[in-house]
């Protein structure tokens, strides 16, 4: 079945540093791909998306791009600040039903 | 425009009694899913509905969760009775249309903890 992998964390930053967050997919045919972040104490915020293969999906300075030959959606950030530290998920959505299918989340602590 | 609303935002309860959640769609949202997210884990889907009809709901547990959506707008979500494992977050979203590409929305989720 379909399913989404994401690098164990937690990701620990010092302000400032490059972040990339791994995700992988499986699935049949050409699933949209999500990042969904979860700050403390309040829910799942759609952060980007992309819904084919070479889109670029971008919001606050992040960025993820959709490579269908390695099936990835890797997420990444230029300069992380104390106010990204959050859960980052990765997820994805196909299907007659179209449910989303998230991976196990990545907690990213960014320290100033 | 205003978001999807929870509620409780909280609850504890002992095992084997029951609990219900309520969910207040995005006004004009045709889909509706509730999530189950257990700590460290990403949200799992328990059902979907497409205005008030089932559309997927084959990872709820029947035996002890039921859900409904009456109407097409609000929906219930039940367990009877709860066990220790239920404990949990759980997530309603929505979305305007069922679409591949159509993003969630999600409210801010009903933590349940069961003693």
């Amino acid at each position: 079945g379909d399913s989404v992998t994401q690098m164990e964390g937690p990701v620990t930053l010092s302000e400032e540093a490059f972040l990339t967050i791994n995700c992988t997919y499986t699935a049949t045919g050409y699933p949209s791909l999500f990042w969904y972040v979860q700050y403390p104490g309040e829910g799942l915020q759609l952060l980007l998306k992309a819904t084919k293969a070479d889109d670029k999906g971008s919001n606050k300075g992040f960025e993820a791009t959709y490579r269908k030959e390695t099936t990835s959606f890797h997420l990444e950030k230029g300069s992380v600040q104390v106010s990204d530290s959050a859960v980052y998920f990765c997820a994805l959505k196909r299907g007659a039903t179209n449910k989303l299918i998230f991976g196990t989340g990545t907690l990213l602590a960014v320290q100033p | 425009e205003a978001g999807v609303a929870q509620s409780p935002r909280y609850k504890i309860i002992e095992k084997r009694q029951s609990v219900a959640f309520w969910c207040n769609p995005i006004s004009g949202h045709a889909t509706l899913y509730w999530y189950q997210q257990i700590l460290g884990q990403g949200p799992k889907l328990l059902i979907q509905f497409q205005n008030n009809g089932v559309v997927d709901d084959s990872q709820l547990p029947k035996d002890r969760f039921s859900a409904e959506r009456l109407k097409g707008v609000d929906s219930t979500l039940k367990i009877q009775p709860a066990k220790l494992e239920d404990s949990a977050v759980y997530l309603c979203a929505s979305s305007s249309e069922g679409g591949q590409g159509s993003p969630l929305h999600f409210g801010n989720g009903t933590r349940l903890t069961v003693t």
